[in-house]
């Protein structure tokens, strides 16, 4: 694809539900993130997959908070038992390796919890 | 833990003004530094990267930003700026063992026409 698609652009969830979010990395690149990003604060970690090595999960704010990459491709995001303080926007990136390069982001999806 | 500082907030300026957003991080080692922006709606896009090598690096738009190592800064410039320019703007790093890439908190520039 020509970028880094995420699925769905917006999600409204009620308090308690599991939310999946979806992110189709730019074919070939090997680096994905996730990042939230909060009203009034900045963009926050979450999680690093890079190739077949163990995620960097060091970011998730806590035990809700799920995600895995399969076939080194897409990714999904999963926040169990969703709370209002979840709501904010995702991020993924993706990123090739082997060099200097930079990250390309998608659109987001915008998770609202009610 | 890599940290990147962007003091400004919030900037105001009129159209033909010039800009200058200051990014700050705390990495000793060898880094990499972006600047992303977000216009209103869009996703995060690349203004300039800086790997190495001339540390006067110009981006898209007209924007350029300068490596000062020994002032461990990367501060974005745009000698007149338009109101299309109206957008956040993130100052990223990513360096060393670190694979994960640090945000500033960003700023929010706000163009009057």
């Amino acid at each position: 694809g020509a970028g880094v698609s995420q699925s769905p652009s917006n999600k409204v969830t009620e308090k308690g539900k599991d939310v999946e979010l979806r992110c189709d990395p730019i074919s070939g690149h090997t680096a994905l993130y996730w990042y939230r990003q909060s009203l009034g604060q900045g963009l926050e970690f979450l999680i690093y997959f890079q190739g077949n090595s163990a995620p960097d999960k060091s970011g998730l704010p806590s035990d809700r908070f799920s995600a895995e990459r399969t076939g080194g491709s897409v990714s999904t995001l999963t926040i169990q038992r969703t709370q209002q303080e979840d709501s904010a926007v995702y991020l993924c990136a993706s990123r090739r390796m082997g060099g200097n390069t930079e990250a390309f982001f998608g659109q987001g999806t915008r998770l609202t919890v009610v | 833990a890599q940290s990147v500082s962007q003091h400004n907030h919030h900037v105001i300026l009129s159209e033909a003004a010039s800009l200058e957003l200051g990014c700050n991080y705390s990495y000793g080692g060898t880094v990499n530094l972006f600047w992303y922006v977000q216009y209103p709606g869009q996703h995060l896009q690349l203004l300039l990267k800086y790997f190495s090598g001339d540390p006067l690096v110009k981006g898209i738009k007209g924007f350029e930003a300068e490596f000062i190592k020994s002032k461990f800064s990367f501060n974005l410039r745009k000698p007149s700026v338009q109101w299309s320019d109206t957008a956040e703007y993130f100052c990223l790093t990513q360096g060393g063992s670190a694979r994960q890439l640090t945000f500033g908190s960003g700023t929010q520039l706000t163009v009057l026409p």
